[in-house]
């Protein structure tokens, strides 16, 4: 039963102009959300998280949205850069467990 | 400066052959400890996660079993691999409730189960 669901697979997006990765949720007891970014064959990074409390957060390029009502957030990515290329996975915590949607792959062509 | 060790990087194994993977954690104390797997075309999937020595809780049964002998090490073990066991294994930390900075990986072991 996936709680956390990232329906894209993949985005391309030029460099410069704004990336924006959807994930959908489905348990209202998650209290915090986070943005992970992964490269093939190594472990995911943490890039930015939001608690349930708040609508935005914002850290340099990259800002997460989450619109409780409709168990959605967005990560954007401005202005996106080759670098960024990778894939994202959204996850939310509940209680311990930190759960995983299956990921965006993100590239970003110069 | 905390650091996560997983080891090995690769690992290909028989079916019916046990396993035993090993992470351990230095620079901290009294860590959240995970174990995920990645399988082909998947999601990260949350396999265990410990809270303390001795406590283990599984979120899906399988052919797998966790054990943590140490404050800062997690070990991911089976007696019997299945093909289906096939995948990408990271280890991760957190501490406290891990909100704020979420859970620090390892570099992973991709084990191949033939």
């Amino acid at each position: 039963d996936q709680q956390v669901k990232q329906n894209s697979p993949s985005l391309s997006v030029q460099e410069g102009r704004i990336s924006i990765l959807n994930c959908d949720y489905t348990n209202s007891m998650f209290d915090y959300f986070l943005w992970y970014k992964k490269y093939p064959a190594e472990g995911p990074t943490f890039l930015i998280s939001i608690s349930s409390i708040k609508d935005k957060n914002e850290d340099g390029r990259f800002t997460v949205f989450l619109n409780k009502s409709a168990k959605h957030l967005s990560l954007h990515i401005v202005p996106s850069q080759p670098g960024d290329s990778a894939v994202y996975f959204c996850a939310a915590f509940s209680g311990y467990a930190l759960n995983f949607g299956k990921g965006t792959s993100l590239l970003v062509t110069p | 400066s905390q650091t996560i060790h997983q080891w090995p990087a690769t690992l290909v194994q028989p079916v019916g052959s046990p396993l035993s993977l090993e992470c351990t954690v230095e620079g901290t104390s009294n860590p959240n400890l995970y174990w995920y797997r990645q399988a082909a075309g998947r999601g990260l999937q949350l396999l265990f996660y410990s809270v303390g020595i001795g406590q283990i809780s599984s979120e899906v049964p399988q052919n797998l079993s966790a054990s943590r002998p140490q404050d800062r090490q997690f070990i991911l073990s089976s007696k019997k691999l299945l093909l289906s066991d096939s995948g990408f294994y990271l280890c991760a930390w957190s501490t406290g409730t891990g909100r704020n900075e979420g859970l620090f990986f390892g570099s992973g072991t991709q084990l191949s189960v033939l």
